[in-house]
């Protein structure tokens, strides 16, 4: 069974700081995709960041970065240069790939930012 | 803009009643997702389709039903509501059936 673990319930931070949510897994499967996704209040999930099991460099998406480190199990979220607009909750969520098992996201409870002006 | 679409976005009804969620994928996306989000059970995986397969199923009730048509849009179909049944529903697509998947808007359901 997976597990995804995100520590921090609620953060804060200053705006045009940097950020680090962290986000720990659990599985036995060699091949597995980590996944963060932000909700803002209004909502919506919206795709940030991915990163496979197997991939050597750490993702990058603009101010996004992750921080893979998988002997650890950790896939922490980097947000560079902090803006308003990125207060919302942001969830780590990680994909079993397996063919018999399709394509389901596990999720972790999500840390709520905030950023101050 | 994700490109899933999701209606309705609220949706009010009382306890024993029987709801649809209609689902449309992103162009070109087989696979189409349902998600619940609720308080007390974060964000759980309910059900997979591919290409009007069910492909994966999670901690979907028996009340619970959904399916993929041939245009590929989906509906989820939730009967003899309860309190608990109250959550926010996502719909998520991805191009085939381990790519990325993208969220639509979610449907807010709430049962009286």
């Amino acid at each position: 069974a997976q597990k995804i673990t995100q520590t921090q319930p609620g953060m804060f931070v200053q705006e045009k700081e940097a950020v680090t949510l962290d986000c720990t897994y659990d599985t036995s499967d060699q091949s597995y995709g980590l996944f963060w996704y932000k909700q803002p209040s209004s909502g919506e999930m919206i795709f940030l960041i991915y990163q496979g099991s197997y991939d050597e460099q750490n993702a990058t998406e603009g101010r996004y970065s992750l921080n893979f480190q998988k002997a650890r199990k950790s896939a922490n979220l980097v947000i560079s240069a902090s803006q308003l607009g990125d207060s919302a909750m942001y969830f780590c969520a990680m994909r079993e790939v397996d063919n018999n098992a399709g394509n389901m996201l596990t999720f972790g409870g999500g840390t709520r930012l905030m950023v101050k002006p | 803009d994700s490109g899933v679409t999701q209606t309705p976005k609220h949706l009010i009804t009382a306890t024993g009643q029987r709801v649809t969620l209609r689902c449309s994928p992103r162009s070109g996306d087989l696979s189409v997702y349902w998600y619940q989000q609720s308080l007390d059970q974060g964000l759980q995986f309910l059900i997979q389709y591919y290409n009007g397969e069910e492909r994966a199923k999670g901690n979907i009730l028996e009340r619970f039903s959904a399916q993929q048509f041939p245009d590929l849009h989906s509906e989820l179909n939730l009967s003899s509501l309860e309190l608990g049944d109250s959550a926010l529903y996502f719909c998520a697509s991805s191009v085939g059936w381990g790519d990325t998947q993208y969220f639509g808007p979610g449907t807010r359901l709430t049962v009286l």
